[in-house]
Protein backbone atom coordinates (compact mmCIF):
# COMPACT_ATOMS: atom_id res chain seq x y z
CA UNK A 1 0.00 0.00 0.00
CA UNK A 2 2.10 2.93 -1.60
CA UNK A 3 -0.60 5.95 0.04
CA UNK A 4 -0.22 8.63 -2.83
CA UNK A 5 3.11 9.24 -4.77
CA UNK A 6 3.59 11.30 -7.46
CA UNK A 7 6.78 11.58 -10.19
CA UNK A 8 8.68 13.31 -10.74
CA UNK A 9 10.57 14.48 -7.29
CA UNK A 10 12.44 16.93 -9.39
CA UNK A 11 11.88 18.97 -12.30
CA UNK A 12 13.89 21.91 -13.80
CA UNK A 13 12.12 23.62 -16.46
CA UNK A 14 12.55 26.66 -19.32
CA UNK A 15 10.01 29.68 -19.26
CA UNK A 16 7.53 28.63 -21.77
CA UNK A 17 7.79 24.85 -21.59
CA UNK A 18 5.57 22.40 -20.67
CA UNK A 19 5.23 19.63 -18.28
CA UNK A 20 2.37 17.51 -16.64
CA UNK A 21 2.79 16.53 -13.09
CA UNK A 22 1.91 12.44 -12.14
CA UNK A 23 -0.23 11.90 -9.05
CA UNK A 24 -2.12 8.18 -8.12
CA UNK A 25 -3.13 6.94 -5.31
CA UNK A 26 -4.21 3.41 -4.35
CA UNK A 27 -6.37 4.42 -1.18
CA UNK A 28 -9.61 4.35 -3.45
CA UNK A 29 -10.24 7.70 -2.30
CA UNK A 30 -13.16 9.54 -4.42
CA UNK A 31 -11.26 13.16 -3.91
CA UNK A 32 -7.94 13.99 -4.97
CA UNK A 33 -6.10 17.53 -4.88
CA UNK A 34 -3.06 19.70 -6.24
CA UNK A 35 -1.57 22.12 -3.72
CA UNK A 36 1.37 24.34 -4.34
CA UNK A 37 3.83 25.54 -1.11
CA UNK A 38 5.85 28.57 -1.05
CA UNK A 39 7.65 30.06 1.35
CA UNK A 40 5.90 32.39 3.76
CA UNK A 41 2.05 31.41 2.64
CA UNK A 42 1.52 27.69 3.59
CA UNK A 43 -0.65 25.64 1.39
CA UNK A 44 -2.60 27.00 -1.74
CA UNK A 45 -5.25 24.76 -3.86
CA UNK A 46 -4.70 24.50 -7.38
CA UNK A 47 -7.57 22.48 -8.61
CA UNK A 48 -9.35 19.40 -6.88
CA UNK A 49 -11.44 16.68 -8.37
CA UNK A 50 -14.46 15.44 -5.75
CA UNK A 51 -15.19 12.55 -7.81
CA UNK A 52 -13.94 10.94 -10.72
CA UNK A 53 -15.32 12.69 -13.88
CA UNK A 54 -15.54 15.85 -12.09
CA UNK A 55 -12.97 18.80 -11.14
CA UNK A 56 -13.19 22.32 -10.16
CA UNK A 57 -10.50 25.09 -9.47
CA UNK A 58 -9.24 26.37 -5.91
CA UNK A 59 -7.69 29.30 -4.91
CA UNK A 60 -4.58 29.66 -7.67
CA UNK A 61 -5.55 27.71 -10.88
CA UNK A 62 -4.20 30.21 -13.82
CA UNK A 63 -1.76 28.77 -15.30
CA UNK A 64 -2.79 25.02 -14.61
CA UNK A 65 -5.02 22.38 -16.15
CA UNK A 66 -5.81 19.05 -14.68
CA UNK A 67 -7.42 15.92 -15.70
CA UNK A 68 -8.71 13.39 -13.64
CA UNK A 69 -7.79 9.71 -15.40
CA UNK A 70 -9.51 7.58 -13.49
CA UNK A 71 -10.35 6.83 -9.89
CA UNK A 72 -6.88 6.21 -9.39
CA UNK A 73 -5.01 9.42 -11.34
CA UNK A 74 -4.89 12.99 -11.44
CA UNK A 75 -2.63 14.97 -13.26
CA UNK A 76 -1.60 18.55 -13.34
CA UNK A 77 -0.32 20.35 -16.70
CA UNK A 78 1.49 23.21 -17.16
CA UNK A 79 1.38 24.50 -19.92
CA UNK A 80 3.48 27.60 -20.57
CA UNK A 81 5.82 27.40 -17.45
CA UNK A 82 6.82 30.53 -15.73
CA UNK A 83 9.14 31.41 -13.30
CA UNK A 84 6.21 32.39 -11.01
CA UNK A 85 4.92 28.64 -11.31
CA UNK A 86 8.61 27.49 -9.43
CA UNK A 87 6.95 25.87 -6.22
CA UNK A 88 6.49 22.75 -4.40
CA UNK A 89 3.77 20.54 -5.66
CA UNK A 90 2.04 18.03 -3.61
CA UNK A 91 -1.10 16.11 -4.53
CA UNK A 92 -3.41 14.99 -1.91
CA UNK A 93 -6.61 12.67 -1.64
CA UNK A 94 -8.98 11.98 0.41
CA UNK A 95 -11.72 9.44 1.11
CA UNK A 96 -14.51 12.30 2.38
CA UNK A 97 -15.90 9.59 4.69
CA UNK A 98 -19.19 11.15 6.74
CA UNK A 99 -18.59 14.40 5.08
CA UNK A 100 -14.98 14.38 6.91
CA UNK A 101 -12.19 15.59 4.76
CA UNK A 102 -9.19 14.11 5.75
CA UNK A 103 -6.02 14.87 3.43
CA UNK A 104 -3.29 12.37 2.67
CA UNK A 105 -0.07 13.73 0.80
CA UNK A 106 1.87 12.56 -1.58
CA UNK A 107 5.91 13.37 -1.10
CA UNK A 108 6.02 16.10 -3.40
CA UNK A 109 7.51 17.49 -6.99
CA UNK A 110 10.03 20.29 -6.66
CA UNK A 111 9.67 22.72 -9.88
CA UNK A 112 11.77 25.62 -10.81
CA UNK A 113 11.10 27.39 -13.99
CA UNK A 114 14.48 29.27 -15.36
CA UNK B 1 -8.00 38.96 7.96
CA UNK B 2 -6.62 35.18 6.54
CA UNK B 3 -8.99 32.69 6.87
CA UNK B 4 -6.70 30.40 8.79
CA UNK B 5 -3.79 32.34 11.24
CA UNK B 6 -1.49 30.45 13.12
CA UNK B 7 1.67 32.54 14.77
CA UNK B 8 4.42 31.41 12.59
CA UNK B 9 7.04 31.32 15.52
CA UNK B 10 9.19 29.83 15.77
CA UNK B 11 8.08 28.61 19.06
CA UNK B 12 11.16 27.37 21.32
CA UNK B 13 10.34 24.64 23.99
CA UNK B 14 13.24 22.75 26.54
CA UNK B 15 12.60 18.92 25.85
CA UNK B 16 10.22 17.05 28.04
CA UNK B 17 8.44 20.49 28.44
CA UNK B 18 4.56 20.84 26.87
CA UNK B 19 4.53 23.14 23.64
CA UNK B 20 1.13 25.04 22.68
CA UNK B 21 0.48 25.80 19.15
CA UNK B 22 -2.84 27.76 18.24
CA UNK B 23 -4.87 28.83 15.18
CA UNK B 24 -7.66 31.11 14.82
CA UNK B 25 -10.45 30.43 11.85
CA UNK B 26 -12.79 33.18 10.40
CA UNK B 27 -15.48 30.86 9.30
CA UNK B 28 -18.63 29.97 11.66
CA UNK B 29 -19.38 27.39 9.34
CA UNK B 30 -16.14 25.30 10.05
CA UNK B 31 -17.42 21.58 10.74
CA UNK B 32 -13.43 19.89 10.45
CA UNK B 33 -10.31 21.06 12.13
CA UNK B 34 -7.05 19.19 11.23
CA UNK B 35 -3.46 19.38 12.28
CA UNK B 36 -0.09 18.47 9.90
CA UNK B 37 3.13 18.10 11.04
CA UNK B 38 5.57 18.80 8.41
CA UNK B 39 9.44 18.03 8.61
CA UNK B 40 11.76 20.33 6.35
CA UNK B 41 11.84 18.87 2.95
CA UNK B 42 8.69 16.89 3.24
CA UNK B 43 5.36 16.61 2.73
CA UNK B 44 2.67 17.19 5.29
CA UNK B 45 1.78 14.52 7.47
CA UNK B 46 -1.93 14.11 9.35
CA UNK B 47 -1.59 13.61 13.01
CA UNK B 48 -4.89 15.01 14.77
CA UNK B 49 -8.24 15.53 13.49
CA UNK B 50 -11.14 16.98 15.25
CA UNK B 51 -14.79 17.44 15.10
CA UNK B 52 -17.03 18.41 18.28
CA UNK B 53 -15.90 20.79 21.07
CA UNK B 54 -13.42 19.82 23.77
CA UNK B 55 -10.37 17.57 24.05
CA UNK B 56 -8.96 14.41 21.47
CA UNK B 57 -6.01 12.94 23.04
CA UNK B 58 -4.27 10.75 21.04
CA UNK B 59 -0.72 9.86 23.00
CA UNK B 60 1.25 12.53 23.81
CA UNK B 61 -0.82 15.23 21.21
CA UNK B 62 -4.17 17.08 22.50
CA UNK B 63 -6.39 18.55 20.09
CA UNK B 64 -8.36 21.31 21.25
CA UNK B 65 -11.53 22.86 19.75
CA UNK B 66 -13.42 25.64 20.81
CA UNK B 67 -16.12 26.46 17.70
CA UNK B 68 -17.69 29.62 19.82
CA UNK B 69 -14.59 31.27 20.23
CA UNK B 70 -13.41 29.72 16.90
CA UNK B 71 -10.38 28.71 18.18
CA UNK B 72 -8.27 25.25 17.95
CA UNK B 73 -5.07 23.88 19.50
CA UNK B 74 -2.21 21.44 19.69
CA UNK B 75 -0.86 20.25 22.74
CA UNK B 76 2.35 18.71 22.26
CA UNK B 77 3.06 17.19 26.16
CA UNK B 78 6.82 15.72 26.77
CA UNK B 79 8.38 17.49 23.81
CA UNK B 80 11.21 15.61 22.29
CA UNK B 81 14.01 17.20 19.72
CA UNK B 82 12.12 15.09 16.81
CA UNK B 83 8.82 16.88 17.42
CA UNK B 84 10.95 20.16 15.84
CA UNK B 85 8.83 20.71 12.92
CA UNK B 86 6.47 22.97 11.23
CA UNK B 87 2.79 22.27 12.46
CA UNK B 88 0.11 23.27 10.04
CA UNK B 89 -3.92 23.97 10.64
CA UNK B 90 -6.25 23.15 8.53
CA UNK B 91 -9.87 23.73 8.61
CA UNK B 92 -12.61 22.45 6.41
CA UNK B 93 -15.81 24.65 5.80
CA UNK B 94 -19.28 22.99 6.15
CA UNK B 95 -18.66 19.78 4.79
CA UNK B 96 -17.16 20.99 1.51
CA UNK B 97 -14.79 19.88 -0.37
CA UNK B 98 -11.39 22.30 0.59
CA UNK B 99 -9.38 22.53 3.26
CA UNK B 100 -8.21 25.85 4.34
CA UNK B 101 -4.52 25.74 5.53
CA UNK B 102 -2.89 28.20 7.89
CA UNK B 103 0.60 29.32 6.70
CA UNK B 104 2.30 27.05 9.79
CA UNK B 105 3.89 27.19 13.36
CA UNK B 106 7.69 26.27 13.64
CA UNK B 107 8.28 24.15 16.50
CA UNK B 108 11.82 23.69 17.76
CA UNK B 109 12.45 21.23 20.92
CA UNK B 110 15.74 22.19 22.18
CA UNK B 111 17.73 19.08 24.09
Amino acid sequence: NAGVTQTPKFQVLKTGQSMTLQCAQDMNHNSMYWYRQDPGMGLRLIYYSASEGTTDKGEVPNGYNVSRLNKREFSLRLESAAPSQTSVYFCASSARDRGHNEQFFGPGTRLTVL
Amino acid sequence: QKEVEQNSGPLSVPEGAIASLNCTYSDRGSQSFFWYRQYSGKSPELIMSIYSNGDKEDGRFTAQLNKASQYVSLLIRDSQPSDSATYLCAVNRGYGNKLVFGAGTILRVKS
